[in-house]
């Protein structure tokens, strides 16, 4: 069953970097995911597609401050340079034979 | 630029059937390109998927509540929707509407613009 994995909550202070992590269950380790950014009472924002390789494509008008990487069946956001309004609520997404499935959300706190 | 807009009731009552419209503008959703899905949160907690159609109309739901949802699109109108039947208060929630790029896939893919939500609350 294809399930993504990820900690419910992480912190970090202003102007440091962030890795989130998701974890892709056993047997899906070549997946691709998207990343989204859910910021407090809006809609998702789509951040990035990440394929297995490590290679991403962002959305538009995404800052250079956000990137991923990926091993094995983990897939990487870093936010680099931490502002106030990157506290949000981040989303991994992915999908097999049309469908998706989400993980559960990492909180993010900038301190 | 791409804008997806969720339109419907806000209020629904029990066993009833929750119908929702999602308004393209600024692209076509008669594109081959793309898919269009509809997502859901719940008060204070994440995103579920509901289900997704695509340009050939083929479409996909989550297993959980494929018995309830229909998906249907309208390229007259350049919308798509959603109908959920005999919903419970289970079903209130943030729904979402979105657009999927396929890139190389044939079904799935990244989900790429999001509406900004209808709130929909499920009471007699």
């Amino acid at each position: 069953q294809l399930v993504l994995t990820q900690s419910p909550s992480a912190s970090a202070s202003l102007g440091a970097s962030v890795k989130l992590t998701c974890t892709l269950s056993s047997g899906h380790s070549s997946y691709a995911i998207a990343w989204h950014q859910q910021q407090p009472e809006k809609g998702p924002r789509y951040l990035m597609n990440l394929n297995s390789d490590g290679s991403h494509t962002k959305g538009d008008g995404i800052p250079n401050r956000f990137s991923g990487s990926s091993s094995g069946a983990e897939r990487y956001l870093t936010i680099s340079s931490l502002q106030s309004e990157d506290e949000a609520d981040y989303y991994c997404q992915t999908w097999d034979t049309g469908i998706q499935v989400f993980g559960g959300g990492t909180k993010l706190t900038v301190l | 630029q791409l804008q997806l807009q969720e339109s419907g009731p806000g209020l629904v009552k029990p066993s009833e059937t929750l119908s929702l419209t999602c308004t393209v503008s600024g692209g076509s959703i008669s594109s081959s390109n793309y898919y269009w899905g509809w997502i859901r949160q719940p008060p204070r907690k994440g995103l579920e998927w509901i289900g997704s159609i695509y340009y050939s109309e083929s479409t996909f739901y989550n297993p959980s509540l494929k018995s309830r949802v229909t998906i249907s699109v309208d390229t007259s109108k350049n919308q798509f929707s959603l109908k959920l039947s005999s919903v419970t208060a289970a079903d209130a929630a943030l729904y979402y509407c979105a657009r999927g790029d396929k890139g190389g896939y044939t079904y799935g893919g990244p989900l790429s613009y999001w509406g900004q939500g209808t709130l929909v609350t499920v009471s007699s």
